[in-house]
C-alpha cells in the first residue's frame, strides 16, 4: 500500500482564499515532499522539510511536520486560478532506497 | 537549461504487442527513476538507475517489464506482452545524484493498451 495517504482527496476553494492540505505516512522518514502536477503530466517540486524541521516558508507555501503524528500539511494562501492542480507529498524513507513514496494526491480547485 | 524529455507523448498499442518508452534526464544528472501513474492514483516507483552501479528493480509489477539506461544517461523502459492494465502514464525522473533530494520529472507517456 502507499506510504503517504493525503486528504482531502478533492478540495474546491473560492480564489483569495487559503487551501491546506494533509498527508499521513506510517513509517519514519529522511525528508518529505510536496509537488504539484498540472493535467495529468509531469510533478513540479515544491518544497522540501526534513525530519528535524517542523515548518518551513516558500512564497505563499507552508509546509509544517509532526514527525510525532507522522503528518505534514500544505498550506497555500491567497489562493489564485493558477494554483488548480494535483497536490503530492512523497517521502523519502530512512531505510530503502533513493525512491520516493507517494501519497494519493490532493485535487485542488480555485474557483474565480 | 532542457528539462527531462519523454518520448512519445502518447502510445497506443493493442494488447500483446511490446512498447519501448525513451527517457533524456537533465544533462548531469546521475540519477534516473521510472515511475507509473495509473488514472486518479498517485505515484508507483517501477526502477531506479545511479551512475554505474546495480539498479533498483524492486518496483517492477512484473518480468515483463524491463529497462536499461545506456551509457549513464538516455533509458529505456520496455513493456513486454502488454496487458489493458498496462495503461498509465509512465514518469521519467532525474536527479543530479542518488543523494539529491530534488527529483525533475518529464511530461510523461501516456500508454493506451486496447
Amino acid at each position: 500500500s502507499q506510504q503517504g495517504e493525503e486528504d482531502p482527496q478533492a478540495l474546491s476553494i473560492q480564489e483569495g482564499e487559503n487551501a491546506t492540505m494533509n498527508c499521513s505516512y506510517k513509517t519514519s522518514i529522511n525528508n518529505l515532499q510536496w509537488y504539484r502536477q498540472n493535467s495529468g503530466r509531469g510533478l513540479v517540486h515544491l518544497i522540501l522539510i526534513r525530519s528535524n524541521e517542523r515548518e518551513k516558508h516558500s512564497g505563499r507555501l507552508r509546509v509544517t511536520l509532526d514527525t510525532s503524528k507522522k503528518s505534514s500539511s500544505l498550506l497555500i494562501t491567497a489562493s489564485r486560478a493558477a494554483d488548480t492542480a494535483s497536490y503530492f507529498c512523497a517521502t523519502r524513507l530512512i531505510q530503502g532506497a533513493q525512491k520516493l513514496v507517494f501519497g494519493q494526491g490532493t485535487r485542488l480547485t480555485i474557483n474565480p | 537549461g532542457a528539462g527531462v524529455s519523454q518520448s512519445p507523448s502518447n502510445k497506443v498499442t493493442e494488447k500483446g504487442k511490446d512498447v519501448e518508452l525513451r527517457c533524456d534526464p537533465i544533462s548531469g544528472h546521475t540519477a534516473l527513476y521510472w515511475y507509473r501513474q495509473s488514472l486518479g492514483q498517485g505515484l508507483e516507483f517501477l526502477i531506479y538507475f545511479q551512475g554505474n552501479s546495480a539498479p533498483d528493480k524492486s518496483g517492477l509489477p512484473s518480468d515483463r517489464f524491463s529497462a536499461e539506461r545506456t551509457g549513464g544517461s538516455v533509458s529505456t523502459l520496455t513493456i513486454q506482452r502488454t496487458q489493458q492494465e498496462d495503461s498509465a502514464v509512465y514518469l521519467c525522473a532525474s536527479s543530479l545524484s542518488g543523494g539529491s533530494e530534488t527529483q525533475y520529472f518529464g511530461p510523461g507517456t501516456r500508454l493506451l493498451v486496447l
